[in-house]
C-alpha cells in the first residue's frame, strides 16, 4: 500500500497563477482532507470531504476550491494564486469521523 | 473554538534522556491525536487517544479528558525522535475538524 501520496512534491507559482494539487488515497477511506502548515504553526483545515461527491469548508477556505470525484482522490484548486498562499500542502486521510488521520508527504508551494 | 496549548515549545535532551510533552486543551474534545513530524516534514499519527493510556514501545500517552490535558511520555531518546510533536483535538461540537496546537520542537543530541 502506498498509503496517502500527492503530487507534485514542490511547485513554484507566479501572482495571477493557477494550479491542481492532488491527493490519492489507496486505503478505501472515506474521509479526506486538505491542510496548510505555515512556519512555526500546527496546520490548519482548509477543505475536507465526507466521502465520494462530497466537500465542506475548514478553518481557512479562502482562495481554494476542491473537489472529490472519485473516493480515492481529492484535489486542491488555487484559482489565482496569491503569495499569502506561499505555504505547505498536506492531504489526509480517515476512516470514519475523528478517526486517524493519515497523512501524505507534502508539497511545498511558493507564490511570487 | 477550542484553544490547544503544548508546552514546553521546545526541548533540547541528550541520547537516553526521558521527556514528557504536555498538550492542554480548553473545552471537552471527543478526539485527540498525537503525531511526530520528522526533520523531513513526514507527520505519523503515533497515537489516537480521547482518554486513557496507550503504550507503544518506548512511546506513551495519558489523555485526562475531565482536566483537560494529555502527556506524551518519550523514553530513552534517540536522535531519531528528533523533530516536531503536535497534539491535535477535535470536538464534539464539529468532529471532522481537528484543532492543531503549535507544536513541541523537540532535539536529540548524540
Amino acid at each position: 500500500n502506498a498509503g496517502v501520496t500527492q503530487t507534485p512534491k514542490f511547485r513554484v507559482l507566479k501572482t495571477g497563477q493557477s494550479m491542481t494539487l492532488l491527493c490519492a488515497q489507496d486505503m478505501n477511506h472515506e474521509y479526506m482532507y486538505w491542510y496548510r502548515q505555515d512556519p512555526g504553526m500546527g496546520l490548519r483545515l482548509i477543505h475536507y470531504s465526507v466521502g465520494e461527491g462530497t466537500t465542506a469548508k475548514g478553518e481557512v477556505p479562502d482562495g481554494y476550491n476542491v473537489s472529490r470525484l472519485k473516493k480515492q482522490n481529492f484535489l486542491l484548486g488555487l484559482e489565482s494564486a496569491a503569495p499569502s498562499q506561499t505555504s505547505v500542502y498536506f492531504c489526509a486521510s480517515s476512516r470514519r469521523a475523528g478517526g486517524e488521520q493519515y497523512f501524505g508527504p507534502g508539497t511545498r508551494l511558493t507564490v511570487t | 473554538g477550542i484553544q490547544v496549548e503544548q508546552s514546553p515549545p521546545d526541548l533540547i535532551l541528550q541520547e537516553g534522556a526521558n521527556s514528557t510533552l504536555r498538550c492542554n486543551f480548553s473545552d471537552s474534545v471527543n478526539n485527540l491525536q498525537w503525531f511526530h513530524q520528522n526533520p523531513w516534514g513526514q507527520l505519523i499519527n503515533l497515537f489516537y487517544i480521547p482518554s486513557g493510556t496507550k503504550q507503544n514501545g518506548r512511546l506513551s500517552a495519558t489523555t485526562v479528558a475531565t482536566e483537560r490535558y494529555s502527556l506524551l511520555y518519550i523514553s530513552s531518546s534517540q536522535t531519531t525522535d528528533s523533530g516536531v510533536y503536535f497534539c491535535a483535538v477535535g470536538s464534539a461540537d464539529s468532529n471532522y475538524q481537528l484543532i492543531w496546537g503549535a507544536g513541541t520542537k523537540l532535539i536529540i543530541k548524540p
